[in-house]
């Protein structure tokens, strides 16, 4: 059974990067037709995407946030992270990993990790 | 490309209630439908042409027209109340975009 786990720091200045990695266990991240997925929620607003990784490395990322933003793999360690630099206070938010499952029947973000709560403050 | 929801909804326990998304990206792809609670991880219930995952009950279903994709609780019950996201893809650019949720009040 597939589990994702977010890890990173709780707080972020302004002005600087956020890093956050996801680990995935109970499976392989190099699986094809799986895309490893960033969302975030920030308080008292809606679920927002934030972008994708395929297993090859191809991304896809939110044009509000893609100036700011890297998605990367590492599979050696079966993990993916997310940075994104120039934090403000809108970046404050619960961030999740997700697997993404793409295929013939729809898509759907069918795995989640408990999410990471982040606060940018001085 | 946006995905527009009712900001709230309301229904009795035992009724059926149904959430809809609009959106031009729903004409080329299917939705995904995710309950959300106060510090819970999303939970996904149902995805493309009526797909529900193992574990999630039957009166959670799901239908599609045109540009309107809609969430059915049928017979709801009080551990419904949550708020509910849909998402779909945009398949010209690949790119995903979450609805603005419903809050699901169950009285």
């Amino acid at each position: 059974q597939v589990q994702l786990q977010e890890s990173g720091p709780g707080q972020v200045k302004p002005s600087q990067t956020l890093s956050l990695t996801c680990s995935v266990s109970g499976g392989s991240i190099s699986i094809s037709g799986h895309y490893w997925s960033w969302i975030r929620h920030p308080p008292g607003k809606g679920l927002e995407w934030i972008g994708n990784i395929f297993y090859s490395g191809a991304t896809y990322y939110q044009p509000s946030l893609e100036s700011r933003i890297t998605i990367s793999l590492d599979t050696t360690k079966n993990q993916f992270s997310l940075t994104l630099s120039s934090v403000t206070a809108a970046d404050t938010a619960v961030y999740y990993c997700a697997r993404l499952y793409s295929g013939y029947a729809g898509d759907a973000f069918d795995i989640w990790g408990q999410g990471r709560d982040v606060t940018v403050s001085s | 490309s946006e995905l527009t929801q009712d900001p709230a909804v309301s229904v009795a326990v035992g009724q059926t209630v149904t959430i809809t998304c609009q959106g031009d990206s729903l004409r080329n792809s299917y939705a995904s439908w995710y309950q959300k609670k106060p510090g819970q991880a999303p939970l996904f219930v149902v995805y493309g042409k009526n797909y529900r995952p193992s574990g999630i009950p039957e009166r959670f279903s799901s239908s599609r027209s045109g540009n309107t994709a809609s969430l059915i609780i049928s017979g709801a019950l009080a551990e419904d109340e949550a708020d509910y996201y849909c998402n779909s893809r945009d398949s010209s650019t690949n790119l995903y975009v979450f609805g603005s949720g419903t809050k699901v009040t169950v009285l």
